[in-house]
C-alpha cells in the first residue's frame, strides 16, 4: 500500500542534542512538507519541498533543517537552536505544489512525538 | 495574515444525530478548502477537498460546503456514529500556503 512512513513514533532526547526525524513516501509525490502540532494550536509549517534538491522555509523554520536528496525522503533535523522542540511532528506530501496547481489533497504520516528534557 | 477559525472547539452528541462543523477563513484568495480527520496520536486523514470553483463536495455521510464570499465552510455529518469521534480540522489553501484551523473535537456517544 502507498503511504507516508514516519519514524520513530516516539523520540526522547536531552536538551542540546540534535535529532533527525525520518519521513519516507512511496506515493511518487513531488511535494513534501513538515508541520509541527502543539496543543491548542493549528498545524504550523516548518519547511516544504517541491522538488528534489530544493526546499523553502515555512512559518517556523528557525532551529530546524531539512534535506531532499531523494524524491521519496524528506528528513527533518531538530537542532539545539530550537527553543521549544517538544511537539508532535507531522510529515505530509502532495502530488504537486507549483504556482498554478494546488488542488491536490495532502497525505499525512502518523507523526513523531518528540520529547526533549 | 491568513487565519482559520473553527467553532465550536468541542462538540458532544448522541449517536444518530446530524451535525454541522464550522470553519471561517479571512483570505478570499483561496485555491481550495480541505477537511481532515485526526484520531488521537495519529496523523491527519483527508476527507474532502473543495476547489474554489465548487460550492460543495460529498463523500458518503459527509458533505462539505464552501462560501468564499462569506469566508465560510461547513462540514455536515449525517447520522453520526461513535466511530466518527475524532478531531476535525479544516485548512484553507491560499497562494503558496496551507493554513489550518485548530480543529473541532467531536465525541459521538452510543
Amino acid at each position: 500500500d502507498g503511504g507516508i512512513t514516519q519514524s520513530p513514533k516516539y523520540l526522547f532526547r536531552k536538551e542540546g542534542q540534535n535529532v533527525t526525524l525520518s519521513c519516507e513516501q512511496n506515493l511518487n509525490h513531488d511535494a513534501m512538507y513538515w508541520y509541527r502540532q502543539d496543543p491548542g494550536q493549528g498545524l504550523r509549517l516548518i519547511y516544504y519541498s517541491q522538488i528534489v534538491n530544493d526546499f523553502q522555509k515555512g512559518d517556523i523554520a528557525e532551529g530546524y533543517s531539512v534535506s531532499r536528496e531523494k524524491k521519496e525522503s524528506f528528513p527533518l533535523t531538530v537542532t539545539s537552536a530550537q527553543k521549544n522542540p517538544t511537539a508532535f511532528y507531522l510529515c505530509a506530501s502532495s502530488i504537486t505544489r507549483d504556482g498554478s496547481s494546488y488542488n491536490s489533497p495532502l497525505h499525512f504520516g502518523n507523526g513523531t512525538r518528540l520529547t526533549v528534557t | 495574515k491568513q487565519e482559520v477559525t473553527q467553532i465550536p472547539a468541542a462538540l458532544s452528541v448522541p449517536e444518530g444525530e446530524n451535525l454541522v462543523l464550522n470553519c471561517s477563513f479571512t483570505d478570499s484568495a483561496i485555491y481550495n478548502l480541505q477537511w481532515f480527520r485526526q484520531d488521537p496520536g495519529k496523523g491527519l486523514t483527508s476527507l474532502l477537498l473543495i476547489q474554489s470553483s465548487q460550492r460543495e463536495q460529498t463523500s458518503g455521510r459527509l458533505n462539505a460546503s464552501l462560501d468564499k464570499s462569506s469566508g465560510r465552510s461547513t462540514l455536515y455529518i449525517a447520522a453520526s456514529q461513535p466511530g466518527d469521534s475524532a478531531t476535525y480540522l479544516c485548512a484553507q489553501n491560499g497562494f503558496q500556503k496551507l493554513v489550518f484551523g485548530t480543529g473541532t473535537r467531536l465525541l459521538v456517544s452510543p
